[in-house]
């Protein structure tokens, strides 16, 4: 059964820090990749999708990659801002199968 | 506005009680599913449907039932309420089974 890890769970940093979140699929069969973000009480916003055939995929400060051969993916967070505060999940499809998601990480940055 | 849409937001309801969580999309998206989020388990996969009259379980689909008539509309129906329900229920919709999935605000459903 697939399963996936994001560390770390929480995270608090100062404002203007560079941010590496983590996601890991324990079969590195992936298909396509997505990256949420969720507010306190709101539901999911996409920000980042890589598809099968895709490596990265860069949005203003956000930067998400995917290594298929380890089935793990990164995000980065360049010059975090307070705005920036929230969950991150990332959701998984193995092959043509439905998406899995991570248990997230709650990011809070401070002015 | 083109979008996802859920209705009530907030619902309380008492142990044994039918209850139905709607969900209304309006890009016409062939997929569309149900997922709850508890603390500790994440998003979890309830039903999703493939089209209109297409259904299937997800990951866990006891005490739940759907339906999908239109291609919009995928209400989520709890026969009988128990405690164990009380979660945030999601909608999502999507072009594919694994594509980019759009989600709706949540439903969040007390169970008494």
């Amino acid at each position: 059964k697939q399963e996936v890890t994001q560390i770390p769970a929480a995270l608090s940093v100062p404002e203007g820090e560079n941010l590496v979140l983590n996601c890991s699929f324990t079969d590195s069969a992936i298909y396509n990749l997505q990256w949420f973000r969720q507010d306190p009480g709101k539901g999911l916003t996409s920000l980042l999708l890589i598809q099968s055939s895709q490596r990265e995929q860069t949005s203003g400060r956000l930067n998400a990659s995917l290594d298929k051969s380890s089935g793990r993916s990164t995000l980065y967070i360049a010059a975090s801002q307070p705005g920036d505060s929230a969950t991150y999940l990332c959701a998984g499809a193995p092959d043509t199968d439905k998406l899995i998601f991570g248990t997230g990480t709650r990011l809070q940055v401070f002015p | 506005d083109a979008g996802i849409t859920q209705s009530p937001r907030y619902k309380i309801t008492e142990t044994g009680r039918q209850v139905t969580l709607m969900c209304h999309q309006t890009w016409s998206h062939s997929y569309m599913f149900w997922y709850r989020q508890d603390l500790g388990h994440g998003l979890r996969l309830i039903y999703y449907s493939a089209a209109a009259d297409i259904t299937d379980k997800g990951e866990v689909p006891d005490g739940y039932v759907v339906s999908r008539s239109k291609t919009e509309n995928f209400p989520l129906t709890l026969e009988s309420a128990t405690r164990s329900q009380t979660s945030v229920y999601f909608c999502a919709s999507g072009r594919e089974v694994n594509t980019e999935a759009f989600f709706g605000q949540g439903t969040r459903l007390t169970v008494v």
